[in-house]
């Protein structure tokens, strides 16, 4: 039981240069989530999905797009990526609405220079 | 609108001592609250949580919280440190209202714990 799977783990990126972030859960949640964790901010929500083909912004959307073709995938786009968007992404993923928590994927360590 | 405040960024303990990190909240519904740990280059692991019933709440590793609605607080406790408690801890609530689609997480800003030998 994997439970929460993100890829890739580390990544460094140029200015500008474009990359995808999987998150995949075999849980059969129906909400997930894409956080980025920055040193003294906590957990800031970039964006969120209900269900399979819907999507939502969160706190911070800027510069992200996301889509949820699937249920159990959830895909966070940086389509030219900034020195601002050096970060440590987390996915997560709830059940239901989220009230009684979520699980947390292992997080990507994403470095642009 | 919600919130977590939680008192302090860095708590330093000795190895035995009481752990205490502090988390308040304000939310104006009735909140769903929890404790998440983050041990280095890891993702965030559920503590433990409280929604409804019994204020006092245990959860993994010894840890233990208490709600208390009057002073709108969740503070997280360990009787006697380990070493192997030295993590971040995030303090996080969520609230629902009828109609909503979605019981979000507000975290906050989380407590980087160390644990003195």
């Amino acid at each position: 039981n994997a439970g929460v799977t993100q890829t890739p783990k580390f990544r460094v990126l140029k200015t500008g240069q474009s990359m995808t972030l999987l998150c995949a859960q075999d849980m059969n949640h129906e909400y997930m989530y894409w956080y980025r964790q920055d040193p003294g901010m906590g957990l800031r929500l970039i964006h969120y999905s209900v269900g399979e083909g819907t999507t939502a912004k969160g706190e911070v959307p800027d510069g992200y797009n996301v889509s949820r073709l699937k249920k159990q995938n959830f895909l966070l786009g940086l389509e030219s990526a900034a020195p601002s968007q050096t970060s440590v992404y987390f996915c997560a993923s709830s059940y239901s609405t989220g009230l009684y928590g979520y699980t947390f994927g292992s997080g990507t360590r994403l470095t642009v220079v | 609108a919600q919130s977590v405040t939680q008192l302090g960024s860095h708590v330093s303990v000795s190895e035995g001592a009481l752990v205490l990190l502090r988390c308040n909240y304000s939310s104006s519904v009735p909140p769903y609250l929890f404790w998440y740990v983050q041990y280095p280059n890891q993702g965030l692991q559920l503590l433990l949580k409280y929604t409804t019933g019994a204020t006092l709440v245990k959860g993994i590793n010894g840890f233990e919280a208490e709600f208390k609605k009057s002073e709108t607080s969740f503070h997280l406790t360990k009787p006697s440190a380990h070493m192997s408690d030295a993590a971040e801890y995030f303090c996080a609530v969520s609230v629902y209202r009828r109609g909503s689609t979605l019981g979000r997480l507000y975290f906050g800003r989380g407590t980087q714990l160390t644990v003195w030998p």
